[in-house]
């Protein structure tokens, strides 16, 4: 079964210091992709980076970066410098496959991070 | 310009009626979806349009009907309005391309069923 885990709820922070998120995937596709999405407490749902199961380099975004461990089925987020502005929930995804060029994403349960001056 | 959009942000309505919540992309996309968070912030799938063509229907009650009249636009009407409805409900556009398919998110509609 395609199932996505994100085994912390919440976690807190100080501003300045870098943190992971954690994200572990099951999937028997070969091609896949791996998201993270970035929910603030205002509601959006907010892209911030994509990393593909053919990728051979982990994805980079600014301060955010993919840390891709496929024979572990793991895609943490990192984000270096972590600012107050980035209190919200997280959100690990994955696109998998439903016939022809549509995918559909499934989404794991969030960590709820809390930055802390 | 906004690039997803939804309208209404929140709607407050009481149980049995008809509401529907529109969307509309400007990136071009041919794919577009809705999805719904609950009270625990969990995402899920509904459905899946492609070209106006309906390409996901995730076991959603019949009481939901996605329309698309273009492929610009996906809105959602539902019948019979229930408690358990009440949600966010997130329009998401991705291009009909393989490879990298990022899906882009609407702002939210939160629904409330009184």
């Amino acid at each position: 079964a395609q199932k996505i885990t994100q085994t912390q709820p919440g976690m807190f922070v100080q501003e300045k210091e870098a943190v992971t998120l954690d994200c572990t995937y099951d999937t028997s596709d070969q091609s896949y992709g791996l998201f993270w999405y970035k929910q603030p407490s205002s509601g959006e749902m907010i892209f911030l980076i994509y990393q593909g199961s053919y990728d051979e380099q982990n994805a980079t975004e600014g301060r955010y970066s993919l840390n891709f461990q496929k024979a572990r089925k793991s895609a943490n987020l990192v984000i270096s410098a972590s600012q107050l502005g980035d209190s919200a929930m997280y959100f690990c995804a994955m696109r998998v496959r439903k016939g022809g060029a549509t995918n559909k994403l499934i989404f794991g349960t969030g960590t709820l991070l809390a930055v802390q001056p | 310009d906004t690039a997803v959009s939804q309208t209404p942000k929140y709607l407050v309505t009481q149980m049995g009626n008809d509401k529907s919540i529109k969307c509309e992309q400007n990136l071009g996309h041919d794919t577009m979806y809705w999805y719904k968070q609950d009270s625990k912030k969990f995402l899920k799938i509904m459905f899946s349009y492609n070209n106006k063509e309906l390409i996901i229907n995730e076991t959603v009650p019949n009481r939901f009907s996605p329309k698309s009249p273009d492929k610009a636009h996906l809105n959602l009407h539902i019948n019979s309005l229930e408690l358990g409805d009440s949600a966010v409900y997130f329009c998401a556009s991705s291009p009909q391309i393989a490879g990298v398919v990022t899906q882009y998110f609407g702002p939210g509609t939160r629904l409330t069923v009184l």
